[in-house]
């Protein structure tokens, strides 16, 4: 079985940008998670989607969005980039009803 | 916030010797689990211990859970060069609010050949 799938694996913006990212989830997975890691906060929940419903958000600014399909996959979103956002995006999938997460690969955005 | 805090920040240790690691929380759990993650990768899930287990074993790794204290410690036995990695605790959520994994900042380990 595939694991989790992330593109780009890498990303250059400038400020002021918009950009978006992509993850697809090991088949059969339908809850999909995403992180923000950085070296001065760690890793920090942005938000949870299963059956292309957001469940749970963390305390990012609105200019976080995600969104799921109907195939489970799932796309964050962040618009007006600051430098603050540079980081390793991190997505995750797990099976319905498991706390058992399957991380992919990241995203690592630079912010110039 | 961070809801699971490792203890210590760093070690290093020569190949062969037993490596812990502790991870202390603030609220309510169902559940801890543990995470590694090598050098800007994702992360990888070791072991998961319900909030009524004391103990669980996985190959070389050992988890205790202490509910009371609200700790657990992350023992890896006979530790190999390739088990250089960061090694994250997380739980769920605030209160055991669903949906959400909260991690620790995580312990660097560095196993020396």
């Amino acid at each position: 079985k595939a694991g989790v799938t992330q593109t780009p694996r890498y990303l250059i913006k400038t400020r002021g940008q918009q950009v978006t990212l992509s993850c697809s989830p090991i088949s059969g997975h339908r809850s999909v998670s995403w992180y923000q890691q950085t070296p001065g906060q760690g890793l920090q929940f942005l938000f949870e989607y299963f059956s292309e419903t957001q469940r749970n958000k963390g305390n990012f600014p609105g200019r976080f969005s995600g969104r799921q399909f109907s195939n489970s996959r799932s796309e964050m979103n962040v618009s007006t980039l600051e430098l603050g956002d540079s980081a390793l995006y991190l997505c995750a999938s797990s099976l319905y009803g498991s706390w058992e997460q399957f991380f992919g690969p990241g995203t690592r955005l630079t912010v110039l | 916030s961070q809801q699971g805090e490792e203890d210590p920040q760093a070690l290093s240790i020569q190949e062969g010797e037993n490596a812990t690691m502790n991870c202390s929380y603030k609220t309510s759990i169902n559940n801890l689990q543990w995470y590694r993650q090598n050098s800007g990768r994702g992360l990888v899930h070791l072991i998961l211990i319900r909030s009524n287990e004391r103990e669980k074993h996985s190959g070389r790794l050992r988890v205790t859970l202490d509910t009371s204290k609200k700790s657990s410690s992350l023992l890896i036995t006979a530790s190999r060069a390739a088990d250089t990695a960061s090694y994250f605790c997380a739980t769920d959520g605030d209160g055991g609010s669903n949906y959400k994994l909260t991690f620790g900042k995580g312990t660097l380990l560095t196993v020396n050949p």
